[in-house]
Order: C-alpha cells, then structure tokens, then sequence
C-alpha cells in the first residue's frame, strides 16, 4: 500500500525558514517524480514543484522559484521541501503527491494527508 | 502557461442526477488532462487520467471524454457520497496547472 506521510509544518514569521519532509513506503521510490502541490485555506490547488525520480532534475512555480528547494534521499524514501523567504500568501496546507507514471509529470495519483504551513507575524 | 477553465464553479443537483462539470484549456493539450475528487477536509483523489480512463478503483459513474481543449466529465447518476470539489489538471506543459474547481452540493 503507497503511503505518503508529511511532516515539518508549523507556524513561521514572514521572512522566515521551515522544511517540509514526506516519508514515502509502498512503491519503488527513485522510479517516480514526486512533487509538492499547496492549498491555501478556501482555496484551489497550486502545484510547487516537482523532483525526477534521480534527483537531478528539478521543476517549480514561478510564485516559489528561488525561495524553496525541492529535494529527495532515495537512501531513505524520504521527498524535502526547504522553504526560506516566507510569506504570508505561502500560508497553506502542503501535499506531498507522487507521479502517476514516473515521467516527469502525468499527474499524482497517490497524496499524502497535508502538512500545514502558516506564516504570520 | 496553460490555463484551465472549468465551469461551473458550483453545482446544486438531486441524487440520481446525471452531472457535467467542462474545462477548458487555452491552448491544445491532446489528451493530457486528469480529474480529482478532493472532499471537505481531505487529500484529493485522482478519478479520470488522460481524459477519459477510469483509475482503478473509482466507480463507473464517473466518467471523462474531451481531446484537445475542451473536456467534460460526468456523473451519470449522483450520489450522496459524490460531495465534493472537483478539478481538472493538465499535464501537457510545465506548470501542471490545476482548474478553479467545481463544487457539487445535493440539492
């Protein structure tokens, strides 16, 4: 059974760091891109960003570019996501969200439960 | 980027209900368009992959057609459990933007 469990939410000041981790079990790990998608409170779904299942290659959001970094430890099953610069429109609930066919994107077809991020002075 | 449209943005309709829910693209993306469930509280949950092909699991009532930019999906007969926010995704081009959504209450 694929699961995906995040960690590392909390609540930060503007200007502020967090890292978001998402452990992964079921499948094989480094065959799938995985990716970050938030949802801030009320609202629809935003993609973040996305990792190849090597590591090397990796994609985001205009809105996050250059402020966070995705990242993966194949080693540990583990997916990262280092958050600096935070504002206050970041404040959202973050699914980790594995590629539904391994390429560098079809979709996510399992998610994790969220992990909730607020930024707020 | 390709943008997605949906509407309607919310529905209302009776149980048995067949229910449609469009998106559009604005621009071609061939067939590379999923569907998600997302219900009140929690993850989403992929209903329709490339178009129209049924993830294992989902109930046949769901169901999605549409090529290029124009996609529909429905539900041939609504059932309480079907309450939800649905979205539409392309997966064409980086970013896989997601639709506004569609919310479907019973009436």
């Amino acid at each position: 059974e694929v699961q995906l469990v995040e960690s590392g939410g909390g609540v930060v000041q503007p200007g502020g760091s967090l890292r978001l981790s998402c452990a992964a079990s079921g499948f094989t790990f480094d065959d799938y891109a995985m990716h970050w998608v938030r949802q801030a409170p009320g609202k629809g779904l935003e993609w973040v960003s996305l990792i190849s299942g090597d590591g090397g290659s990796t994609y985001y959001a205009d809105s996050v570019k250059g402020r966070f970094t995705i990242s993966r430890d194949n080693s540990k099953n583990s997916l990262y996501l280092q958050m600096n610069s935070l504002r206050t429109e970041d404040t959202a609930l973050y699914y980790c969200a594995k590629d539904r066919v391994g390429a560098t994107t079809a979709g996510f077809d399992y998610w994790g439960q969220g992990t909730l991020v607020t930024v707020s002075s | 980027d390709i943008q997605m449209t949906q509407s309607p943005s919310s529905l209302s309709a009776s149980v048995g209900d067949r229910v449609t829910i469009t998106c559009q693209a604005s621009q071609d993306i061939s067939n590379y368009l999923n569907w998600y469930q997302q219900k009140p509280g929690k993850a989403p949950k992929l209903l329709i992959y490339d178009a129209s092909n049924l993830e294992t699991g989902v109930p046949s009532r769901f169901s999605g057609s549409g090529s290029g930019t124009d996609f529909t999906f429905t539900i041939s007969s609504l059932q309480p459990e079907d309450i939800a926010t649905y979205y539409c995704q392309q997966y064409d081009n980086l970013p896989p933007l997601f639709g506004p959504g569609t919310k479907v209450d019973i009436k």
